[in-house]
């Protein structure tokens, strides 16, 4: 019970933006969302979250809907150390719940 | 300042035995989070322990178990081993804060193979 659905899998040129999607249909008022990476099999690597404001740090930034039920992590220049599987992650309480993912795959 | 740091890299064990990982958190951290990443699968939450105790536990069974030290490293142990516990066991570390964690941070993890 993930809490979150991502796009499987998903392409981005290099030195292009990687928009990549989130839906939240079900979070709630005090809930975060949570981004983090995992590149072949090393630890998740954490990368930004937020509550309701957009959030940006040297990694990325975080769009997340007005109605908070969806998100946009953006790699603004994609490179190829960015391909790695991203995860959205509602963090319920105390719990983070880690879905399957989005494999991004940065392309020369 | 150094961060989440797990031993061994791997782990080879016939089925049956008994396997140790062990995790150190960072510094200031007090809690921990245990969680198994079998090939090809997300990450399913195993164990929380803070301040030495169990505060939670995933849907695993009673043969994954654990211990927090008073330093706040820990220990999973996992004990009759079965071919389907080789996996990637992840270890990550946050601070608790009016009763709401924080930020987790993951160690290397652990490479289990169980034969």
């Amino acid at each position: 019970d993930a809490k979150t659905t991502q796009p499987t899998s998903m392409d981005c040129a290099e030195g292009r933006a990687a928009n990549l999607p989130c839906n939240h249909s079900t979070i709630s008022g005090n809930e975060y969302v949570y981004w983090y990476r995992q590149i072949h099999s090393q630890g998740p690597q954490y990368i930004i979250h937020g509550l309701k404001n957009n959030e940006t740090n040297e990694m990325a930034s975080l769009i997340i809907t007005e109605d908070r039920k969806s998100s946009t992590l953006i790699l603004p220049h994609a490179t190829l150390r960015d391909t790695a599987v991203y995860y959205c992650i509602v963090r319920l309480g105390n719990q983070f719940y880690f879905g399957t993912g989005t494999s991004l795959t940065v392309i020369p | 300042e150094a961060g989440v740091t797990q031993s061994p890299t791997h782990l080879i064990k016939t089925r049956g035995q008994q396997a140790t990982l062990r995790c150190s958190p960072i510094s200031g951290h007090t809690s921990v989070y245990w969680y198994q990443q079998a090939l090809g699968l997300g990450l399913q939450f195993l164990l929380w322990y803070d301040e030495g105790e169990e505060r939670n536990r995933g849907n695993f069974p009673p043969r994954f178990s654990g211990r927090q030290f008073p330093n706040y490293s820990s220990e999973l142990n996992v004990n009759a081993l079965e071919l389907e516990d080789s996996a990637l066991y992840l270890c990550a570390s946050s601070l608790l804060n009016w009763g709401y964690q924080e930020t987790q941070y993951f160690g290397p993890g652990t490479r289990l193979l169980v034969l």
